[in-house]
């Protein structure tokens, strides 16, 4: 099963930041959090990755708690291409295990 | 450079029958994996390649799902006979440095089965 609890479904303008949650409270201290999303029936897509830190890149910017219980994805302005399910994933660090595990996602709308 | 290459992307076959599929990764990715989307569920993991061998093929469903990646570099992942649970959409993605990066998927193969 998911270690992550994410909104089913999120609304976010056009041009505005898109904020999505995700619950990882049972996250342990060798877990990355990682974040996907699919757009359609396309394959999923990386956006980005963090062990404790936040991050960003050219796509968005993850922050983490301090706890690490819980992170957001920001998308910082958000266009009709940004819809999509967005998945937020937990997984080991290191060594050889490296499967991800998809729940159901976050289905984000864009809107004009 | 080149992503990760699904053939085909779509197939539409008889229960019973045999279907192959295949998956080229990104050229020096040692990382190759199977994954799947049957309707209406979740992406589930199939099984891990590193070059040739069998990381871990804990998801594959039964015996009639066999993954050879044969030289380390493209995979095949052949259903015989198919049935139609097996209907869905399989993935493949690959990775260089699991810990670095993120792994790159493919656009997937669409499977029908009638």
């Amino acid at each position: 099963d998911a270690k992550t609890t994410q909104p089913t479904s999120m609304d976010c303008a056009e041009g505005r930041a898109a904020n999505l949650p995700c619950n990882h409270s049972t996250i342990s201290g060798n877990e990355y959090v990682y974040w996907y999303r699919q757009i359609h029936s396309q394959g999923p897509q990386y956006i980005i990755h963090g062990l404790k830190n936040n991050e960003t890149n050219e796509m968005a910017s993850l922050i983490i708690t301090e706890d690490r219980k819980s992170s957001t994805l920001i998308l910082p302005h958000a266009t009709l291409r940004d819809t999509a399910v967005y998945y937020c994933i937990v997984r080991v660090r290191g060594g050889s295990q490296g499967n991800l595990i998809f729940g159901k996602g976050t289905k984000l709308s864009v809107k004009p | 450079e080149a992503g990760v290459t699904q053939f085909p992307s779509h197939s539409v076959i008889e229960k019973g029958q045999t279907v192959t599929l295949r998956c080229d990764p990104i050229s020096g990715h040692d990382n190759l994996y199977w994954y799947r989307r049957v309707m209406g569920k979740e992406i589930k993991f199939l099984l891990h390649f590193v070059k040739e061998s069998k990381q871990d093929e804990s998801g594959m469903p039964n015996n009639r799902f066999l993954a050879e990646r044969t030289g380390g570099t493209y995979s095949t992942l052949k259903v015989q006979p198919a049935e139609l649970e097996d209907s869905g959409v399989y993935f493949c993605a690959s990775s260089q440095d699991l810990d670095m990066y993120g792994y790159t998927f493919g656009s997937g193969t669409r499977l029908t089965v009638v």
